[in-house]
């Protein structure tokens, strides 16, 4: 079965400083997907950066890059020059893109940027 | 990219009532889905909604209390039946294409039974 896990449930930055949240995943399909969302307090998802299983360069958005790293299953989000506007709740997911490609999230990481 | 209208925003309601929440997409997308997220969790899949068909769920959760319609490739329609507060919760619905790399959330139903 698949299954993320994201073991920071709290992380703090400063402001205008890197911060990197992780995300492992376990899955048996060949072909699937990685995404990671921001939930801000007002309870929309904003889908920031997706990452194939097959893609062979790590993924970039603006100040959004995914460090993936297949062999060790993981999929880290590096936000750089944080902002006080990214403080949020950060989700890490995986479809896998073979079978009904539905969303399985991992629980989660509270951003809180410091000035 | 496509954009998922959700109504409605927030909600309050009585114990043994029934709310319909409705999302709109404004391009055809080939999957939907609706999600639960109860305070301070997480999101859980609820079911996959299956265009002029009954609708796939997922372990835990029944058509019975959650009947969910989808007409056509761009509306769908949660219904969340004879409510509890244990239902208080976040209701998104989300859409995508078949092995698309991105999927979209509506604006999320923020519902409080009492």
């Amino acid at each position: 079965a698949q299954k993320i896990t994201q073991t920071q449930p709290g992380m703090f930055v400063q402001e205008k400083e890197a911060v990197t949240l992780d995300c492992t995943y376990d899955t048996s399909d060949p072909s699937y997907g990685l995404f990671w969302y921001k939930q801000p307090s007002s309870g929309e998802m904003i889908f920031l950066i997706y990452q194939g299983s097959y893609d062979q360069q790590n993924a970039t958005e603006g100040r959004y890059s995914l460090n993936f790293q297949k062999a060790r299953k993981s999929a880290n989000l590096v936000i750089s020059a944080s902002q006080l506007g990214d403080s949020a709740m950060y989700f890490c997911a995986m479809r896998d893109l073979g079978g009904y490609n539905k969303l399985i999230f991992g629980a989660g990481t509270r951003l809180a940027v410091h000035p | 990219s496509a954009v998922i209208s959700q109504k409605p925003s927030r909600d309050i309601c009585q114990r043994g009532t029934s709310l319909t929440i409705q999302c709109q997409v404004d391009s055809q997308v080939t999957m939907m889905f609706w999600y639960r997220q109860q305070p301070g969790q997480s999101l859980t899949l609820i079911a996959t909604a299956n265009q002029g068909s009954e609708a796939t769920y997922e372990s835990g959760f029944v058509i019975d209390k959650f009947p969910i319609s989808r007409p056509n490739l761009t509306f769908s329609t949660l219904t969340v039946s004879n409510m509890s507060p244990e239902d208080s919760s976040i209701y998104l619905c989300s859409g995508s294409t078949t092995g698309g790399t991105e999927a979209f959330f509506g604006q999320g139903t923020r519902l409080t039974v009492v």
